[in-house]
């Protein structure tokens, strides 16, 4: 079956860190670009990272640059995203998703179920 | 960055429905742009890539148009199932952007 999982997720007290994991199966994973797109509670959709199939290339969006990683194990089928110097306004289901493509995840065509951080002290 | 803007931000339709939302950009996105289905509580989903490209699966009824920076998306015939938030997003450049929702309720 095709699906991602994400794990990770939980209570954070601001300034604190936490890495999310998203599990991938039934397709090729290392073909295939991969995003982590956020929503706070009652929002809309924010996309965060994205990291190219060989992991060359890993666009932020300005709102977590310098405090977030992107990565990823080929062999393990899994994308990460690290996340340091959590703020409040970081509080979101984060969602693990499948771009349509090796180089870019521009179309979004895949997701997980999504993984809940609080940042709460 | 490339905002993006849709209208509404709610409608309230019955089964059997023409509806329309539609989505604009800040800047010309030729054809690069992409809708996505959100019921609540669940992940969203795909259902239309480079404006007209229905996804594997996703019924008829649903349609998409547009170009430059004025899109449309338009459900013909309203379903129960069909009850859902709706979010385009510009896949032109990053940041990749969405617009801020469509929730479409019961009458």
């Amino acid at each position: 079956e095709v699906q991602l999982l994400e794990s990770g997720g939980g209570l954070v007290q601001p300034g604190g860190s936490l890495r999310l994991s998203c599990a991938a199966s039934g397709f090729t994973f290392s073909n295939y670009a991969m995003a982590w797109v956020r929503q706070a509670p009652g929002k809309g959709l924010e996309w965060v990272s994205s990291i190219s199939g060989s992991g060359g290339n890993t666009p932020y969006a300005d709102s977590v640059k310098g405090r977030c990683t992107i990565s990823r194990d080929n062999s393990k089928n899994t994308v990460y995203l690290q996340m340091n110097s959590l703020r409040a306004e970081d509080t979101a289901v984060y969602y693990c998703a499948k771009g349509d493509s090796y180089v870019s995840s521009s179309t979004f065509d895949l997701w997980g179920r999504g993984a809940l951080v609080t940042v709460s002290s | 960055d490339i905002q993006m803007t849709q209208s509404p931000s709610s409608l309230s339709a019955s089964v059997g429905d023409r509806v329309t939302i539609t989505c604009r950009a800040s800047q010309s996105i030729s054809r690069y742009l992409n809708w996505y289905q959100q019921k609540p509580g669940k992940a969203p989903m795909l259902l239309i890539s480079t404006t007209s490209s229905l996804q594997g699966g996703v019924p008829s009824r649903f349609g998409g148009s547009g170009s430059g920076t004025d899109f449309t998306l338009t459900i013909s015939s309203l379903q129960p199932e069909d009850f859902a938030a709706y979010y385009c997003q510009q896949s032109y450049n990053t940041p990749w952007t969405f617009g801020q929702g469509t929730k479409v309720e019961i009458k």
